[in-house]
Formats: structure tokens, C-alpha cells, sequence
């Protein structure tokens, strides 16, 4: 139980497009999804908080306008990386929260998303 | 930032059990200890939390010390597969509560 995926795994873009990247939670409702970034040889970095229907809360530092966050459904949430450019590439992540009773809300990951723009 | 402290890495022989320590001193009472890890180049997988007992499940044991200042992630027979970075994260219950990462202890399991 408790899985999220993503895709695409991996993707490589031309700098200037854009680029979308979904996250499904494959057998749970997800109350909440977060999107994180990871450069290499770094610690994940939260960029983005989702609830379903409402707009992401985006940690300080992270461009709204560059990042879309579209978390249209209980099950599956959306990042648009807008006009990607070589500083964009990285292992983009994406976690969910099922609401499944009781307080600890654990959150689980989806594989991550591997961005090379070029 | 995180409110944990973990040293950078550590290893252990195949087989044998892995203590992964944790201090997090300024721990509030609302707040459980989370462990998550990272095998390269894959998401975190979550391992086990807790807020003030020691809690055991199918992949490892946390040991929470009394005062809740520090605890242990115990991997009973580390294998191979087990060589990741372990994370040790402090957090609120709740659905928007955000898991804050730092830059965990690197755990090498040698043959």
C-alpha cells in the first residue's frame, strides 16, 4: 500500500520550453502533496505545499510563476517547470499524505523525476 | 533548518545490526521523530516514527530515549540493500506539516 508514482522518469528539454511532471498517489487518497527538488550530492529542498482544489503554498524563494502546481484531484498533482533553463535541471520528488486516521500523517515519496535541460 | 544532528556516516558489517543515532534536543511535545532513507538516485522511502515509545515494525526499531532529545534507528541485519542516507526529521502531526530534510548520516553496509 501506499504508492506514489511519477512520470516522466526521466526527461531532457531544450532550454526556454516547459515541462510537465505528474505525481499519482496509486492506491490512496492523498489529503496533501508536497513537491521537493534535490541538486546532486544535496539534501532534498521543499518547494511547494498542494492541497487538492486550492492554490500550493510555495516555500520562500521558489518563483510561483516558474514552478505551476495543479493539484486537480485527490489522487494526482502536477508540476509545470515553465521556460526551463540549465539551472532547472535537477531530481525534482514528489510526496503524498494519506488521511487514513490518527495524527502522524506520514508522508510517501514517489521515485522522483530526473530533469536535464540543455 | 533541521532540528536534528546526525553524524555525516557511518558503516557496518553485513549481518550485523546498524544504530544510526540522532539528537534532537530542542524537541517539542507535539513533535514525532521521523526516519525516512535514500537509496541514490530514488525517492525517500519512510522507515518508522514515533512520539515517545519505542516502536518496532518489519524494517527496523526506534528507540526513543526518555527525555526525547535523542533516539536510534536499529536495523536488526543490515544487508547490502540497506547502504543509503538515513534521515532523522522532527515533525507536528498533521496533513500539512512539512518534513524539514538535513543532510543525514550516510550508511555503508560492507560485505
Amino acid at each position: 500500500g501506499a504508492v506514489v508514482s511519477q512520470h516522466p522518469s526521466r526527461v531532457i528539454c531544450k532550454s526556454g520550453t516547459s515541462v510537465k511532471i505528474e505525481c499519482r498517489s496509486l492506491d490512496f487518497q492523498a489529503t496533501t502533496m508536497f513537491w521537493y527538488r534535490q541538486f546532486p550530492k544535496q539534501s532534498l529542498m521543499l518547494m511547494a505545499t498542494s492541497n487538492e482544489g486550492s492554490k500550493a503554498t510555495y516555500e520562500q524563494g521558489v518563483e510561483k510563476d516558474k514552478f505551476l502546481i495543479n493539484h486537480a484531484s485527490l489522487t494526482l498533482s502536477t508540476l509545470t517547470v515553465t521556460s526551463a533553463h540549465p539551472e532547472d535541471s535537477s531530481f525534482y520528488i514528489c510526496s503524498a499524505t494519506p488521511h487514513v486516521g490518527g495524527l502522524s500523517y506520514e508522508q510517501y515519496f514517489g521515485p522522483g523525476t530526473r530533469l536535464t535541460v540543455t | 533548518d533541521a532540528k536534528t544532528t546526525q553524524p555525516p556516516s557511518m558503516d557496518c558489517a553485513e549481518g550485523r545490526a546498524a544504530n544510526l543515532p540522532c539528537n534532537h534536543s530542542t524537541i517539542s511535545g507535539n513533535e514525532y521523530v521521523y526516519w525516512y532513507r535514500q537509496i541514490h538516485s530514488q525517492g525517500p522511502q519512510y522507515i518508522i516514527h514515533g512520539l515517545k515509545n519505542n516502536e518496532t515494525n518489519e524494517m527496523a526499531s526506534l528507540i526513543i530515549t526518555e527525555d526525547r532529545k535523542s533516539s536510534t534507528l536499529i536495523l536488526p541485519h543490515a544487508t547490502l540493500r540497506d547502504t543509503a542516507v538515513y534521515y532523522c526529521i522532527v515533525r507536528v502531526a498533521g496533513s500539512n506539516s512539512k518534513l524539514t530534510f538535513g543532510k543525514g548520516i550516510t550508511l555503508s553496509v560492507r560485505p
